[in-house]
C-alpha cells in the first residue's frame, strides 16, 4: 500500500544533543512537509519542499534544518533541542503544490527531550 | 491575519448527531479540510469543500459557506470510534494549510 512512513515512532534525546528525524513516502508525490504538533494545538508548518525547492516559514528556528536527498526520503534535523522543543512531528505529503490537494500524513514520531 | 476558530471541546452521546462548527478568516480562500485525528496518531483527510453547499460522505457530512466564512462538520449516528479531534484547515491563497486548532470529541454511552 502506498503510504508516509516515519521513523523513529518515539524519539528520546538530551538537552541541546541533535537529533535526526527520518520520512519516507511510496506515493510519489512533489511535495513534503514537516509540521511541529503540541498537545491540543493546531498543526505548525515548520517548511516544506516541492520537489526539491526548499520552502522556510518565517518563523521556523534556525535550529530546525531538513534534508530531501531524493523523492522518496525528507529527513528533519533538530541541532540543538530544548524542552520546548518536545512535540509530536508530522510528516505529510501532497500530489501538487499550487492546487487544493490532501496532505497525507505519516504517524508521526514524538520527540521527548529530557 | 489568518484565523481559524473552532469550539476547544464537545461531547455527544452514542448514536446522536454532533455539528462541529469552524470559522475562518484568511488570505484568500482555496478550499477547506476536514481532518480527524485519534489521540497521538497522526490527521486523516476527512472533507474538502470549495463550493457552498454540504458534501455527505456516509454519516459524515461536512457544509461551507464563502460568504459567511464558515463551516461545519456533522456527525451522525455516533460511534465510539468516533471519539478524536477533529480539525478544521483551511487553504489560502498560497494554497498553504492554515489549521485550527482541533475540536476534541468526546462520545459518552
Amino acid at each position: 500500500d502506498a503510504m508516509v512512513i516515519q521513523n523513529p515512532r518515539y524519539q528520546v534525546t538530551q538537552f541541546g544533543k541533535p537529533v535526526t528525524l527520518s520520512c519516507s513516502q511510496t506515493l510519489n508525490h512533489n511535495v513534503m512537509y514537516w509540521y511541529q504538533q503540541k498537545s491540543s494545538q493546531a498543526p505548525k508548518l515548520l517548511f516544506h519542499y516541492y520537489d526539491k525547492d526548499f520552502n522556510n516559514e518565517a518563523d521556523t528556528p534556525d535550529n530546525f534544518q531538513s534534508r530531501r536527498p531524493n523523492t522518496s526520503f525528507c529527513f528533519l534535523d533538530i541541532r540543538s533541542p530544548g524542552l520546548g522543543d518536545a512535540a509530536m512531528y508530522l510528516c505529510a505529503t501532497s500530489g501538487l503544490a499550487g492546487g487544493p490537494n490532501e496532505q497525507f500524513f505519516g504517524p508521526g514520531t514524538r520527540l521527548t527531550v529530557l | 491575519g489568518q484565523n481559524i476558530d473552532q469550539p476547544t471541546e464537545m461531547t455527544a452521546t452514542e448514536g446522536a448527531i454532533v455539528q462541529i462548527n469552524c470559522t475562518y478568516q484568511t488570505s484568500g480562500f482555496n478550499g477547506l479540510f476536514w481532518y480527524q485525528q485519534h489521540a497521538g496518531e497522526a490527521p486523516t483527510f476527512l472533507s474538502y469543500n470549495v463550493l457552498d453547499g454540504l458534501e455527505e460522505k456516509g454519516r459524515f457530512s461536512s457544509f461551507l459557506s464563502r460568504s459567511k466564512g464558515y463551516s461545519y462538520l456533522l456527525l451522525k449516528e455516533l460511534q465510539m470510534k468516533d471519539s478524536a479531534s477533529y480539525l478544521c484547515a483551511c487553504m489560502d491563497s498560497n494554497y498553504q494549510l492554515i489549521w485550527g486548532a482541533g475540536t476534541k470529541l468526546i462520545i459518552k454511552p
